[in-house]
């Protein structure tokens, strides 16, 4: 199917602590899997991508990981601070369109 | 601030109206994307031009048109409105409309049918 599974759908964790989001899909053809973080009210912006030619990708405190064998990707982010808390959706590219999960609230206590 | 474009950034109106949300995609981009945000379905793909050309379209509803025009902006026209399609309406742009390109949003159009 074309559906992307994002877990959890919410995330809380201490300031300084790692957060890890998964995302599954099914579609064979994927390519491209992004990852967006929303802030309330605001637009979505790209924070990292990878394409199904690399296995990981890092980018500061961002991190990607793609497994295509097993069709999942994860999205780690390390030393989390209180402005990393906004919505993150991850997606995936194929047939000239994203397809993107259902999101994950995550918040950073202080 | 992507380079991304929608106006107006708010609408309000009434069921059975039309109206019409505008995008211009970012400079050197020929690919526009339309997404539809509501807090139960998410983030939902609509409709893809390229160039002027239709490319790929999602879960549009017939009631829902949009086109890309010349100097390369787009419009999404929504008619005979209903309650639920109240919801975030999001431009994004490409530089050619493949998949694996990132797409850039604009800042949406948040609209709601009373």
């Amino acid at each position: 199917g074309e559906n992307v599974e994002q877990h959890p759908s919410t995330l809380s964790v201490q300031e300084g602590d790692s957060a890890v989001i998964k995302c599954t899909y099914s579609d064979s053809a994927s390519n491209y899997f992004p990852w967006y973080k929303q802030e309330l009210g605001k637009r979505p912006q790209l924070i990292i991508d990878i394409r199904s030619n690399v296995g990981e990708k890092k980018d500061q405190r961002i991190a990607v990981t793609l497994n295509k064998t097993a069709k999942h990707f994860s999205l780690h982010i390390t030393e989390t601070q209180p402005e990393d808390s906004a919505v993150y959706f991850c997606a995936r590219g194929s047939n000239y369109k994203l397809t993107f999960g259902k999101g994950t609230l995550l918040t950073v206590n202080p | 601030d992507s380079g991304v474009t929608q106006t107006p950034k708010h609408l309000i109106t009434a069921t059975g109206q039309r109206v019409t949300l505008r995008c211009s995609p970012r400079s050197g981009d020929l690919s526009v994307y339309w997404y539809q945000q509501s807090l139960d379905q998410g983030l939902q793909f609509l409709i893809q031009y390229y160039n002027g050309e239709e490319r790929a379209k999602g879960n549009i509803l017939e009631r829902f048109s949009a086109q890309q025009f010349p100097d390369l902006h787009s419009e999404l026209n929504l008619s005979s409105l209903e309650l639920g399609d109240s919801a975030l309406y999001f431009c994004a742009s490409s530089t050619s409309g493949g998949a694996w390109e990132t797409q850039y949003f604009g800042p949406g159009t948040r609209l709601l049918v009373l």
